[in-house]
């Protein structure tokens, strides 16, 4: 397995314009999280998903986010009608049972910056 | 809710001196802890986890962490600091009672490693 990928992994775009990012979490995993990280913070968290179902979402997600992982594989992030303030790393991370017992591992993160 | 406070946002140490970047954690439950380390427009990359099975963790590159209950406590150490070390530091707990849920992170120290 290659670990978490996600893509792209730079996105600028003009305010107002929608987005969406993808991630590819590690097959065993059943478990997928979507974090944001603006700069000199720590990762906040937004949402997870245990296969399918999306369990929780965070205050952070507001009605303009929408995540999705149909069949319980890749995850999408959408954000519509973007705005500066959503300038940040939007990391995701899987976990679940692997061959390392209980893996958390993280993707290297995709950068959104809104011009 | 758990909460996690990382004292001094900047470390700066030189070259083969000993690093220390603390951690002091709240949860309500016995807590997993982790230290992750990032590397500029990176991911997070797992340094160590304590799972509960010894209170002193070793993990990769060198670097160590104890658990203290008494303290609330997971500071990570390196006895002897390498250029390559220069990073951000993100002390992290999950929540949920296990290894593998949400995570709440701290706001980061920047370790600075001077030659």
């Amino acid at each position: 397995d290659t670990g978490v990928s996600q893509d792209p992994r730079h996105k600028i775009t003009k305010r107002g314009q929608n987005v969406t990012f993808r991630c590819d979490p590690i097959s065993e995993h059943n478990r997928l999280y979507w974090y944001r990280q603006t700069l000199g913070q720590g990762p906040e968290f937004l949402t997870y998903f245990q296969n399918e179902a999306q369990l929780e979402k965070s205050r952070l997600l507001s009605d303009r986010f929408s995540a999705e992982r149909p069949k319980g594989s890749f995850s999408t992030l959408e954000i519509q009608r973007t705005e500066q303030g959503d300038s940040a790393m939007y990391l995701c991370a899987s976990s679940g049972r692997d061959r390392g017992g209980y893996g958390y591992t993280f993707g290297s993160g995709t950068r959104l910056t809104v011009v | 809710a758990q909460s996690v406070t990382q004292l001094g946002s900047h470390v700066s140490v030189s070259e083969g001196a000993l690093v220390l970047l603390r951690c002091n954690y709240s949860s309500s439950v016995p807590p997993y802890l982790f230290w992750y380390v990032q590397y500029p427009n990176q991911g997070l990359q797992l340094l160590l986890k304590y799972t509960s099975a010894a209170t002193l963790v070793k993990g990769i590159n060198g670097f160590e962490a104890e658990f203290k209950k008494s303290e609330t406590s997971f500071h990570l150490t390196k006895p002897s600091a390498h250029m390559s070390d220069a990073a951000e530091y993100f002390c992290a707990v999950s929540e949920g009672g296990t290894s593998y849920g949400k995570l709440t992170f701290g706001q980061g120290t920047i370790l600075t490693v001077h030659p």
